[in-house]
């Protein structure tokens, strides 16, 4: 069963320093999103992208926050000068459709960020 | 905006047992509404989801979940818990139109005793 993946599983990094979390989102799908989750919280939504443009973002994802997709497989986050309160675990999540209902958000495992 | 409330924080039920989870959400529309688990670790797997139609919802691992418009509830039910059901379990409203965003309750720990 295809699946989105992510790397890597952990990150450490220190304070300041620009991070790049990877997804391979599931092949057909077009519509893909970055959540995150910090310890003991839920998770929260940041952005969503579909057409090589964000099509909607929360009040989280700042302009040290910018997303990407590289190429035609690939779709990063990244995190120009990070902080203490940015470690949390960033999930990256795909679907198949663009409009009509919202079919079935498929996640990846979530990679684990550490500011330092 | 819309919001998810999951009530209660941690629950502990013996194997064997029914469990009902509570999910209350506010939406100006009809919603989307899933339940996703979170196993230590691991990712959000999608248990089960409701868009429209019947109120009652089938999922995977033997869960079920009913839309209950005039409560703004969509509860979570098991009839016999299994040990490996012990996870953390979010419910979730989708945005209509747009980007379609999730919005997650703060999730409910399931503990299961032996």
């Amino acid at each position: 069963e295809p699946e989105v993946t992510q790397t890597p599983s952990h990150q450490v990094t220190q304070m300041g320093q620009e991070v790049i979390l990877r997804c391979v989102p599931i092949s057909n799908h077009l519509y893909f999103y970055w959540y995150r989750q910090i310890l003991g919280q839920k998770v929260e939504f940041l952005v969503s992208f579909y057409n090589n443009e964000i099509s909607e973002k929360s009040e989280i994802f700042d302009d040290q926050f910018s997303v990407e997709r590289p190429d035609g497989s690939n779709f990063t986050l990244k995190i120009r000068s990070t902080k203490l309160e940015d470690s949390a675990m960033y999930f990256c999540a795909s679907r198949i459709l663009a409009g009509g209902p919202p079919d079935t958000q498929y996640f990846g495992p979530g990679t684990r960020l550490t500011v330092l | 905006a819309q919001s998810v409330t999951q009530p209660d924080i941690h629950i502990t039920v013996s194997e064997g047992a029914s469990l009902e989870l509570r999910c209350n959400y506010s939406y100006g529309a009809t919603p989307y509404l899933f339940w996703y688990v979170q196993s230590p670790g691991q990712g959000l797997q999608l248990l089960l989801k409701y868009f429209s139609g019947d109120t009652l919802v089938q999922g995977i691992k033997g869960f079920e979940a009913e839309f209950k418009r005039s409560q703004s509830s969509f509860n979570l039910r098991k009839p016999s818990v299994h040990w490996s059901d012990a996870a953390e379990y979010f419910c979730a409203v989708g945005a209509r139109g747009g980007g379609n965003k999730l919005t997650f309750g703060t999730g409910t720990q399931l503990k299961v005793e032996l």
